[in-house]
C-alpha cells in the first residue's frame, strides 16, 4: 500500500527565504507525482507535475525535483513572499490499474510573514 | 479555458437523508475523480469514472456511489448520511488517466463543503 509523508507538518518562515518542502513515499512504481497548494476551504490549484521518467520540474519560482530509487521529491520555492503562505501537499499516481487515484500526503502549512 | 465547476458549493443536510453533489471537468476532458477531505484522514480517494465507466473505487461503504454522463459530467451520491461524512468534497479531471500515466495531471475544482447535522 502506498504511503506518502510530508515533512515538516508546518513551517513559517519571513518573506525572502528560500524554502525546501520534502515528500516521501513507500512504493517507487509510480507514473508521477504531483504538487498542489491548498488555500483554506479551498480546492487544490496543480503547481508541477514530475513524470516517473523526469528528474525535475520548473515553474517561476517553484522547482521540483523526483529521486524515484529513494522515494522522495523535493519543492524548492524561491524568494518566499507572502502570498506563498498555504497548505502544499504532494500527491502519487502510482502504475497499474490504480485509475485516477492519487495518493496524498498530509501536507505542509507553509506561513510567510512580511 | 473554464475550469472544473464543483455544484453546490455548500451544503447542509440531516443524518439519514441523501445528497448529490455535481462536477462539470475541464472541456475535453474524460476522466473524474472524487475525493473526500477532512480534518483526520486527510484527502481520500473515492472512485474513479472514464467514458461513463467506474474504473476505480477507494475504501468507501457502499453508501458513497457515483456516476458519469456522455459528456463527462459527473456525480456523486451519499445516501443515508452519516454525521461521519462531514467534509469538503474535490472532484478532479485529467485528459486521460491513461496508460503509463499519460494525461494524468489532475485539475481540481473548488469543493462542496457538506456539513450533516
Amino acid at each position: 500500500k502506498q504511503e506518502v509523508t510530508q515533512i515538516p507538518a508546518a513551517l513559517s518562515v519571513p518573506e525572502g527565504e528560500n524554502l525546501v518542502l520534502n515528500c516521501s513515499f513507500t512504493d517507487s512504481a509510480i507514473y508521477n507525482l504531483q504538487w498542489f497548494r491548498q488555500d483554506p476551504g479551498k480546492g487544490l490549484t496543480s503547481l508541477l507535475l514530475i513524470q516517473s521518467s523526469q528528474r525535475e520540474q520548473t515553474s517561476g519560482r517553484l522547482n521540483a525535483s523526483l529521486d524515484k530509487s529513494s522515494g522522495r521529491s523535493t519543492l524548492y520555492i524561491a524568494a518566499s513572499q507572502p502570498g506563498d503562505s498555504a497548505t502544499y501537499l504532494c500527491a502519487v499516481m502510482v502504475g497499474g490499474t490504480s485509475y485516477g487515484k492519487l495518493t496524498f500526503g498530509q501536507g505542509t502549512i507553509l506561513t510567510v510573514h512580511p | 479555458k473554464a475550469g472544473v465547476t464543483q455544484t453546490p458549493r455548500y451544503l447542509i443536510k440531516t443524518r439519514g437523508q441523501q445528497v448529490t453533489l455535481s462536477c462539470s471537468p475541464i472541456s475535453g476532458h474524460r476522466s473524474v475523480s472524487w475525493y473526500q477531505q477532512t480534518p483526520g484522514q486527510g484527502l481520500q480517494f473515492l472512485f474513479e469514472y472514464f467514458s461513463e465507466t467506474q474504473r476505480n473505487k477507494g475504501n468507501f461503504p457502499g453508501r458513497f456511489s457515483g456516476r458519469q454522463f456522455s459528456n463527462s459530467r459527473s456525480e456523486m451520491n451519499v445516501s443515508t448520511l452519516e454525521l461521519g461524512d462531514s467534509a469538503l468534497y474535490l472532484c478532479a479531471s485529467s485528459l486521460a488517466a491513461g496508460a503509463y500515466g499519460w494525461g494524468t495531471e489532475a485539475f481540481f475544482g473548488q469543493g462542496t463543503r457538506l456539513t450533516v447535522v
